[in-house]
């Protein structure tokens, strides 16, 4: 299985600023994505981050609300930008290895005062 | 577009017994993948147990056993010997063949009791 690991795993902010989310994967993978999970709920998919190109958003996410880089195949970024307390959610890093199997990283849980 | 459905938003069992966790989804195709990811209180996803479609046995991973019902459009996993880290949230998933996008259940909190 992969090994990703995601920085911070928490962090409080205030309104109006924002915060970079990394993720580093111990080896080569296909597909990158990052999701988000409300307090108590479901993952929902945010962008899919493609190695060398934009990332491909999901219905309801913006580029200029949550700008995804991918340098590398091993690496990520996202970041939540000018942030409200409704962005209060974990955010989730993932990679795809072959088969369909996803693997996580331990998550960023992010509070927006 | 397809649908995961779990219909069980709690559940608990005493250590040791047996629990079911009951998943139904929606799909018009025949190539897909199901799978079952376990989030413990620490927020990590894992991967639990893993279907393709086209198999007729039922995967099982240890005291984790799915039940598969293709026709019935309905995965159910089986938790054996229920032990205190099996405590979690557990999230059915579906992966559309060529695709990579997994669509989520809403999930099942699992307690186990001493």
């Amino acid at each position: 299985s992969a090994v990703i690991s995601q920085k911070p795993s928490r962090d409080i902010c205030q309104r109006g600023t924002s915060l970079t989310i990394q993720c580093q994967v111990d080896s080569q993978v296909t597909m990158m994505f990052w999701y988000r999970q409300q307090p108590g709920q479901s993952l929902t998919l945010i962008a899919t981050a493609n190695q060398g190109s934009e990332a491909t958003y999901e219905s309801g996410f913006v580029i200029d609300k949550f700008p995804i880089s991918r340098p590398n195949l091993t690496f990520s970024t996202l970041t939540v930008s000018n942030m409200s307390p409704e962005d209060s959610s974990i955010y989730l890093c993932s990679a795809l290895r072959g088969h369909g199997e996803l693997f996580f990283g331990e998550g960023s849980r992010l509070t927006v005062l | 577009a397809q649908t995961v459905t779990q219909s069980q938003p709690e559940m608990s069992v005493q250590e040791a017994e047996t629990v079911t966790l009951s998943c139904t989804y929606d799909t018009s195709e025949s190539n897909y993948y199901l799978f079952w990811y376990k989030q413990p209180p620490s927020r990590q996803m894992i991967l639990v147990i893993r279907q393709e479609a086209y198999k007729q046995q039922n995967a099982t991973e240890n005291r984790f056993s799915v039940n598969f019902q293709k026709a019935a459009k309905s995965f159910s996993l089986k938790i054996s010997d229920s032990q205190l880290g099996d405590t979690a949230m557990y999230f059915c998933a579906f992966l559309q063949g060529g695709s990579e996008k997994l669509v989520f259940g809403k999930g099942t909190k699992l307690t186990v009791n001493p």
